[in-house]
């Protein structure tokens, strides 16, 4: 069963513009971590927000979480044609296990 | 991930047939991961193991089996495969907690795409 559900599924925009990816989910959280997938590639960690922090950083993206709306958002600012992949996110409640969303496709155009 | 190495790449076999997917890695991690990927779908978690005595089902275990040879090898096996087990399969690494609730980063290998008949 998927915890986390990211909007929107697909999302198309032009090269220096930002893109925002959003995730919900349903039970409470220990932390939240964003993955990114090149085609054909295995997932890459991008950043964790603890349950405890409402926004973190990373280069050239920005992570908010806000655990009463049970909520996240994903934000990539300038973006670049290399930043075209899938967004997955993934929660860690209070077992051992992180699950993970459907994902957003992200297509930057150059 | 080049540290996480899958083995096949690629696979296409037959109906009813034993298949084993291998997994190796260099990070020196004591966790490890089978994942299944479906077109569109996010990952779901077959098998997990802490360490190499310490062995659990995931949400999709049924009609999986696995082993974990050493701290640096962990294999899936599909003992009889059938058609809907056509999926990406991944592996993952990550190091042990720290703390209450500190989860580390995963790492990905690159996946082995199997196909079955």
């Amino acid at each position: 069963s998927q915890q986390g559900e990211e909007d929107p599924q697909a999302l198309s925009i032009q090269e220096g513009e930002n893109a925002t990816m959003n995730c919900s989910y349903k039970t409470s959280i220990n932390n939240l971590q964003w993955y990114r997938q090149n085609s054909g590639r295995g997932l890459v960690h991008l950043i964790l927000i603890r349950s405890n922090e409402r926004e973190k950083h990373s280069g050239r993206l920005r992570v908010t979480l806000d655990t009463s709306k049970k909520s996240s958002s994903l934000l990539i600012t300038a973006s670049r044609a290399a930043d075209t992949a899938s967004y997955f996110c993934a929660t860690r409640g209070s077992n051992y296990k992180l699950t993970f969303g459907k994902g957003t496709l992200l297509t930057v155009n150059p | 991930d080049a540290d996480v190495t899958q083995t096949p790449r690629n696979r296409i076999t037959k109906t009813g047939k034993r298949i084993m997917l291998e997994c190796s890695q260099t990070k020196g991690h004591d966790r490890m991961y089978w994942y299944r990927q479906d077109p569109g779908l996010g990952l779901q978690l077959i098998y997990y193991s802490f360490d190499v005595k310490d062995i659990n089902k995931g949400e999709i275990s049924d009609g999986y089996s696995v082993s974990r040879q050493a701290q640096a090898k962990f294999s899936l096996s599909l003992e009889s495969a059938i058609p809907n087990q056509t999926a990406l399969y991944f592996c993952a690494t990550s190091e042990k907690e720290v703390g209450t609730g500190e989860n580390q980063p995963q790492h990905f290998g690159d996946g082995t795409r199997l196909s079955i008949l």
